[in-house]
């Protein structure tokens, strides 16, 4: 069975400072990671994913995401906050079990940016 | 090109009436989703449909909970005889098959 774990459910930085958003995983193969961002009142948006490859993943909005397969993690950095990344970010896994990608997420972090 | 659409984005019912929730997946897009978040169990899935495929019920968390998806395009999800514990956010994505899930705004049920 497939699992995730967010360390921290909130997390406040101060704005210009590191986010480090922390994700563990388990999965019996090979996963697909993602990281989703929910803005108050929205859905879900697509920060990045890990399917093959690289193991450092860039996304939108200047996130990145590293895969490490020893610590089964996908911590989500950013080099500098900005206030606009206030929100909720969930870190999910997947694999194609049945031929489709359904998500097992995270309980979410909410992460504060504060002047 | 347009997203994920889901209507209504609000809805208040008393608890023991039937509500439907309408989810209009991104087009060309043969697989959809849907997921609930509340507080206390985040995000579940609940149930996924693949073009003319049967659909994975799995998530369903119980048999007042149906779902269809009509001409492999626009999904509706009922819930039967609401309860207080179905409020929640419901949630709708869609993908091509394997890739990135899609999500649309969501739907707000509030169950009084």
């Amino acid at each position: 069975a497939q699992s995730v774990t967010q360390l921290g459910s909130h997390v406040s930085v101060s704005e210009g400072a590191l986010v480090l958003l922390r994700c563990n995983y388990s999965s019996s193969v090979p996963p697909y990671l993602f990281w989703y961002v929910q803005y108050p009142n929205q859905g879900l948006q697509l920060l990045l994913k890990y399917t093959t490859g690289a193991t450092l993943v860039k996304g939108i909005n200047g996130f990145e995401a590293e895969f490490k397969k020893s610590e089964t993690s996908f911590h989500l950095t950013k080099p500098s906050a900005h206030m606009s990344d206030a929100a909720e970010y969930f870190c999910a896994v997947s694999t194609f079990s049945g031929g489709y990608n359904k998500l097992i997420f995270g309980a979410g972090t909410r992460l504060a940016v504060h002047p | 090109g347009a997203g994920v659409s889901q209507s209504p984005s609000n809805k208040v019912t008393e608890k023991g009436k039937d509500v439907e929730l309408r989810c209009d997946p991104i087009s060309g897009h043969t697989a959809l989703y849907w997921y609930r978040q509340s507080l206390g169990q985040g995000l579940e899935f609940l149930i996924y449909f693949q073009g003319n495929s049967a659909p994975d019920k799995s998530g369903l968390p119980s048999d007042r909970f149906s779902a269809e998806r009509t001409g492999g395009s626009v999904s509706t999800l009922t819930i039967q005889r609401t309860q207080q514990e179905d409020s929640a956010v419901y949630l709708c994505a869609s993908s091509s098959r394997r890739d990135t899930q899609y999500f649309g705004p969501g739907t707000r049920l509030t169950v009084l």
